[in-house]
This record gives structure tokens, C-alpha cells and sequence, in this order.
């Protein structure tokens, strides 16, 4: 597997329930980061925790880290049809270039 | 503030063709990127500055890709000869400072047809 993955591969949900995305690395990192990618926005950055943080927010957006299991996640509340995006994480982890998940597609349904 | 400027949006060559991409990051951001992203994959990192410095290139097919980033602010991604499998997205993404990787912000990227 790569140093960050996703899971799941797609996720389908109606407007305004919850989404949870999953991240699982290797190697010990010095961050982690989401981000949201659309045909509209292009790449953008969401949220970025450190390897000392276990949960960070932003808005609706909450992340949490665990260390011990090697892992993230990414919460969205109340979705959105707005929220239809792919979502990626990324790690930068000690001695090793920045890497990129291959993301979760997640489709929010009006 | 102005974002991330990448030129050309769109090109189409053919295999064996020649091709260069440009990008000029936000101003004041030591911290330059090049990610190729295939269809349905994540980006993928080719190439890292730190202003004019190249930090990391362990991706890069340095065979038929080359990268510079003249006086530490834009920078040119080429690749000759070009391959069928090199038909992507090329982003450039910047950020204030290397070390830790912090937040990069990301030009809208050049899509490549290779024919």
C-alpha cells in the first residue's frame, strides 16, 4: 500500500448527513494534510495536523490523528451537494517526499 | 493576493514531441512544486525547490524531464521526448517555507494530451 491511502475508494450520501473519510499511512510523519480537489476549485488545502495533534477543526470539517495506528480522519458534517469533490490526504513523513493518497470520491446527493 | 499562475491550461502534442509548462508562484513563497496527477490518481511529486535550490527530484524521470527555477521565482517543467504515458495534469503548488511541509496552495493545472 502507499504511505497515505484512503478509505473508502467513493462514498454516496444524501444532503446533510455526515461523511467520514479514512487515511492510513507507513512511516512516522511530521504532518498530515487535507485536501479537497473539483473541477471548479482545483486543489485546495483543508486542514493540516501535526504529528503532536490528535484533532484539529475547521467549520464542519473535523480531523482527527492517530499515531499509535498510523491513521486519519476526516469528518464532514451537515454536508452539502457543494461537498461533491474528491478528497485526498497527504503526508509528509520524516526522510520522505510529500505524498498524496489516491483520495476518496465522495458524492453528496441533493 | 494573486494565486498560483500556470500556463498553457491545455496542450496536445504528439509522442515525441517536446513540451514546456510554466508557473509563477505566489509572490514571496521560497517553496516551489511540481505534482504530475493521472487520471483517477493522486498527484504525484516530480520535483521540489527551495528558491532556486532543488530539494528533492527523486521522481523525476530525469531522462526526459528537466525543471528550473530561475532567480528562486518561476519556474519551467519540460519534458523531451514526450511519452503516451505522460499524458496528465501537471500542478504546481507553492508554500512559504520547506522544512516541514506546510500548506501548498495549487495553480490550476496544465492539462497534457500526449497523441
Amino acid at each position: 500500500s502507499q504511505q497515505g491511502e484512503e478509505d473508502p475508494q467513493a462514498l454516496s450520501i444524501q444532503e446533510g448527513e455526515n461523511a467520514t473519510m479514512n487515511c492510513s499511512y507507513k512511516t512516522s510523519i511530521n504532518n498530515l494534510q487535507w485536501y479537497r480537489q473539483n473541477s471548479g476549485r482545483g486543489l485546495v488545502h483543508l486542514i493540516l495536523i501535526r504529528s503532536n495533534e490528535r484533532e484539529k477543526h475547521s467549520g464542519r470539517l473535523r480531523v482527527t490523528l492517530d499515531t499509535s495506528k498510523k491513521s486519519s480522519s476526516l469528518l464532514i458534517t451537515a454536508s452539502r451537494a457543494a461537498d461533491t469533490a474528491s478528497y485526498f490526504c497527504a503526508t509528509d513523513a520524516k526522510g520522505q517526499n510529500f505524498v498524496f493518497g489516491p483520495g476518496t470520491r465522495l458524492s453528496v446527493l441533493p | 493576493e494573486a494565486g498560483v499562475a500556470q500556463s498553457p491550461r491545455y496542450k496536445i502534442i504528439e509522442k515525441r514531441q517536446s513540451v514546456a509548462f510554466w508557473c509563477n508562484p505566489i509572490s514571496g513563497h521560497a517553496t516551489l512544486y511540481w505534482y504530475q496527477q493521472i487520471l483517477g490518481q493522486g498527484p504525484k511529486l516530480l520535483i521540489q525547490f527551495q528558491n532556486n535550490g532543488v530539494v528533492d527530484d527523486s521522481q523525476l524521470p530525469k531522462d526526459r524531464f528537466s525543471a528550473e527555477r530561475l532567480k528562486g521565482v518561476d519556474s519551467t517543467l519540460k519534458i523531451q521526448p514526450a511519452k503516451l504515458e505522460d499524458s496528465a495534469v501537471y500542478l504546481c503548488a507553492s508554500s512559504l517555507s520547506g522544512g516541514a511541509v506546510g500548506e501548498q496552495f495549487f495553480g490550476p493545472g496544465t492539462r497534457l494530451t500526449v497523441l
